[in-house]
């Protein structure tokens, strides 16, 4: 069965440095999308992704977040200068095309636990 | 703006048992989706169940339903035949209509299952 995958799964960076978390979406899928969960609280949403261009992002996803799609398969999320409170797992996910009054399933991978010093 | 409200913060069961996670919702959406993943402790987000604002039949998916009421935007997620390895945490969330929506979480119910 086809699913997103993420590297690495754990990271840990000194506060001030940049990071780059990568995802393999499923491959059929269009939309991508970057959540983050600090350690014992909800999952937030970050951004999504579509056509090579961000969609929507929420509050969080600041300067000091971008995103990229650098090739037809991998989808990245880059912390220019991490801080403290960044630390967190980061879930990608990804879903397919549906009809306007349809919600298309999103499909997590694995996550990466970032550790930030 | 969407919002899921989760007011069980743990469950218990006991194994065999069927138990009912509750989840209700707020959105000024008219087409809207319904979602539980569980999460066990190695951290992964599992997708369990969906359900569509304009289904009229509940969802299924093998020991998992939605009990869904609309009128009191209400998306309980039942479980049939616990086992041991349902415990985890389970978080409701909630994406609006079309192909590109953002999923608002609940914060989450955990679920433990005894022998």
């Amino acid at each position: 069965e086809p699913e997103v995958t993420q590297t690495p799964s754990h990271q840990v960076t000194q506060m001030g440095q940049e990071v780059i978390l990568r995802c393999v979406p499923i491959s059929n899928h269009l939309y991508f999308y970057w959540y983050r969960q600090i350690l014992g609280q909800k999952v937030e949403f970050l951004v999504s992704f579509y056509n090579n261009e961000i969609s929507e992002k929420s509050e969080i996803f600041d300067d000091q977040f971008s995103v990229e799609r650098p090739d037809g398969s991998n989808f990245t999320l880059k912390i220019r200068s991490t801080k403290l409170e960044d630390s967190a797992m980061y879930f990608c996910a990804s879903s397919e095309r549906r009809a306007l009054q349809r919600v298309g399933t999103q499909y997590f991978g694995p996550g990466t636990r970032l550790l930030v010093l | 703006a969407q919002k899921i409200t989760q007011t069980q913060p743990g469950m218990f069961v006991q194994e065999k048992e069927a138990v009912t996670l509750d989840c209700t919702y707020d959105t000024s959406d008219q087409s809207y989706g319904l979602f539980w993943y569980k999460q066990p402790s190695s951290g992964e987000m599992i997708f369990l169940i969906y359900q569509g604002s304009y289904d009229e039949q509940n969802a299924t998916e093998g020991r998992y339903s939605l009990n869904f009421q609309k009128a009191r935007k209400s998306a309980n997620l039942v479980i049939s035949a616990s086992q041991l390895g349902d415990s985890a945490m389970y978080f409701c969330a909630i994406g609006r209509g079309g192909s590109n929506y953002k999923l608002t979480f609940g914060k989450g119910t955990l679920l433990t299952v005894n022998p």
